[in-house]
């Protein structure tokens, strides 16, 4: 069974910094794109960044460019978005999810809070 | 960027019911176009992918259709279950962008 799993979550106070995870199973990670998107409160979704299966490729939106970083860990089938100067509109639940383009599978979410 | 408009933002319908939800992109996108399902406090779930294709495991009374810029995802036949809110999204070109959803309720 395809399995992401979220964790890493947490409040945090503006200009600090958290390390999501994401683990995955069920299918060839190693071979597979992987996203993170994200839900504000009370509103949509939004894709945050992806990765190419070996990592040589990474993309942003324009709002986290420079404070978020994608990584991953094939050996762990570990999926990581480090996040720095967090600000109070990056406060949302973040989705790991299978996929570059096509958001096959999604993890249930954890909860990034940025307040102060 | 693309945007992604969906119509309406919401409706109501009743069980039984056959429910349209629009998707126009700002360019033309293909057929590089998914739609979502979410539930209340769940993650999302891929029921459509390139425009028309059905994911697995995905009822046949969800089905997609269009191309270029203009998008239908329509429910033959409303079930209790399928009161959720749903999201186009497109897949031709970084960032990949979503509608604002359209939130399916009961009448």
């Amino acid at each position: 069974e395809v399995q992401v799993v979220d964790s890493g979550g947490g409040l945090v106070q503006p200009g600090g910094s958290l390390r999501l995870s994401c683990a995955a199973s069920g299918f060839t990670f190693s071979n597979t794109w992987m996203s993170w998107v994200r839900q504000a409160p009370g509103k949509g979704l939004e894709w945050v960044a992806n990765i190419k299966p070996d990592g040589s490729e990474k993309y942003y939106v324009d709002s986290v460019k420079g404070r978020f970083t994608i990584s991953r860990d094939n050996a762990k089938s570990s999926l990581y978005l480090q996040m720095n100067s967090l600000r109070a509109e990056d406060t949302a639940v973040y989705y790991c999810a299978r996929g570059g383009g096509v958001f096959a599978k999604w993890g249930q979410g954890t909860l990034v809070a940025v307040s102060s | 960027d693309i945007q992604m408009t969906q119509s309406p933002s919401s409706l109501s319908a009743s069980v039984g019911d056959r429910v349209i939800i629009t998707c126009r992109a700002s360019q033309s996108i293909g057929t590089y176009l998914n739609w979502y399902q979410q539930k209340s406090r769940k993650a999302p779930e891929l029921l459509i992918y390139g425009a028309s294709n059905l994911q697995s495991g995905v009822p046949s009374s969800f089905s997609g259709s269009g191309s270029g810029t203009d998008f239908t995802f329509t429910i033959s036949s409303l079930q209790p279950e399928d009161f959720a809110t749903y999201y186009c999204q497109q897949n031709y070109s970084i960032p990949r962008t979503f509608g604002q959803g359209t939130k399916v309720e009961i009448k």
